[in-house]
Parts: C-alpha cells; structure tokens; sequence
C-alpha cells in the first residue's frame, strides 16, 4: 500500500531561517506529488505540484520542491521563512492510475518565531 | 458563493442520533471526496465520487453513508456514531482524474458524546 511520510511533526524557526520539509514516499510507479499547507483558522490550499518535467518545482510564497525519484522524496523548502509562513504542512501523493486519490502524510506544523 | 462550503461547521451528537454534514462546490468540478482529519495523524480519504458515481470506498465503516445526488453537492449521513469518530472532516472537489489538485472545504468539527 502506498504511504506517505513526513519526518519532523513540529518545526520551530525565527523569521529568516531557512526551512526545508522532508517527504518520503511508497509507491514504485509513477506519481504526481504535492504540498498543501494550513494556515490557522484557514482551508488546506495547494502550495506547489510537481507532474513531470522539471524535478525543481516552485509554488507561491517563494515556496520550492524538489523531486528526488532515487530517494522516493519531494522536500519542501524556503530560504528564508516569514512569521506569516507558520501554518501546517502537508505532502500527498497521487499514482497516476489511481484516478484523484491523494494519500497524505501526517503534517508538519511549523511555528515561525518573529 | 465561490470554492467548496460545507455545513453545519460545528456538530455535537450523541451516539444515538442521525445527522447529515452538507459539502457543496462552486467550482464545475466532477469529483467530490469526503476526507477525516483526526488530531497527529494523517488525512484519511473515506469516499470517491467521480461524475456522481462513488469510485472509492476506503474501507470506510456502515455508519458513515455518503450521497452525491450532483456533481455539486455531496453529503455525509451519520448513524450511530462512536467517540472515535470525533474528527474534522474535510470535503473537497475537484477535476476528474489523476494530478488534478483538489479544493477543500473549512471542514465540520464533529464531537461524538
């Protein structure tokens, strides 16, 4: 069964730090990856997909991922976090033949200290 | 209205009652999917519904019985619910088919007494 794993469950940075989210996946087939994120008190939107192509993807907010398909991962990063940036984290993954069926990781919640 | 809206936000229930949380999305999309966020562990797909018609079923108990009656609305039909099943659940929509992203809703927080 796929699965999909995030490492850190709460992240604490002060504003500039650099940030990065590690995302390991299961699954050998192809596969179309995400990052969702949470603000407090918001929807879960979508920060970045990758399909194919490029594996350095970028998404809003100076958001970035790369996909690593030797390593099954897809981290998230930021060179430099803002205090507005503190939310959950989410990564998901959907195999391609698996129609719109996301399976997520548990979430990372990340605290951005002014 | 715009994007995916859910309602009630908020609901207390007895393990004896029957209640129905409402998702409908303002988006012309053709798939809906009704997810279970509970506290530290990771969102839970329960339901698939593509074009109206339920493609995915995540082993989901009886007690939960979804109903899609058009690509717009999608509900919840809740009977006979446990403590466990305390969560917040998600509604989200979609475009049919794989790599297509998803718009999610604010969610119902249920509480099971």
């Amino acid at each position: 069964a796929q699965s999909v794993s995030q490492h850190n469950h709460h992240v604490i940075l002060s504003e500039a730090a650099s940030l990065e989210l590690g995302c390991n996946y299961s699954y050998g087939g192809t596969v179309n990856l995400f990052w969702y994120v949470q603000y407090p008190g918001q929807h879960l939107q979508l920060l970045l997909k990758y399909f194919s192509g490029d594996p350095l993807v970028k998404g809003i907010k100076g958001f970035e991922a790369e996909f690593i398909k030797s390593k099954f991962s897809f981290n998230l990063r930021k060179p430099s976090v803002q205090w507005s940036d503190t939310a959950e984290y989410f990564c998901a993954v959907n195999a391609w033949n698996q129609g719109g069926k996301l399976i997520f990781g548990q979430g990372t919640e990340l605290s951005v200290k002014p | 209205e715009t994007g995916v809206t859910q309602t009630p936000r908020h609901l207390v229930m007895g393990m004896t009652n029957k209640k129905s949380l409402k998702c409908e999305q303002h988006l012309g999309h053709n798939a809906m999917y009704w997810y279970k966020q509970s506290a530290k562990k990771p969102l839970e797909l329960m339901f698939v519904y593509n074009f109206k018609e339920q493609t995915e079923n995540n082993s989901v108990p009886s007690r939960f019985s979804p109903e899609c009656p058009n690509s717009s609305h999608l509900f919840l039909h809740l009977h006979t619910l446990q403590p466990e099943d305390s969560a917040l659940y998600l509604c989200a929509s979609s475009q049919e088919g794989s790599g297509n992203e998803q718009f999610f809703g604010p969610g119902t927080r249920l509480t099971v007494l």
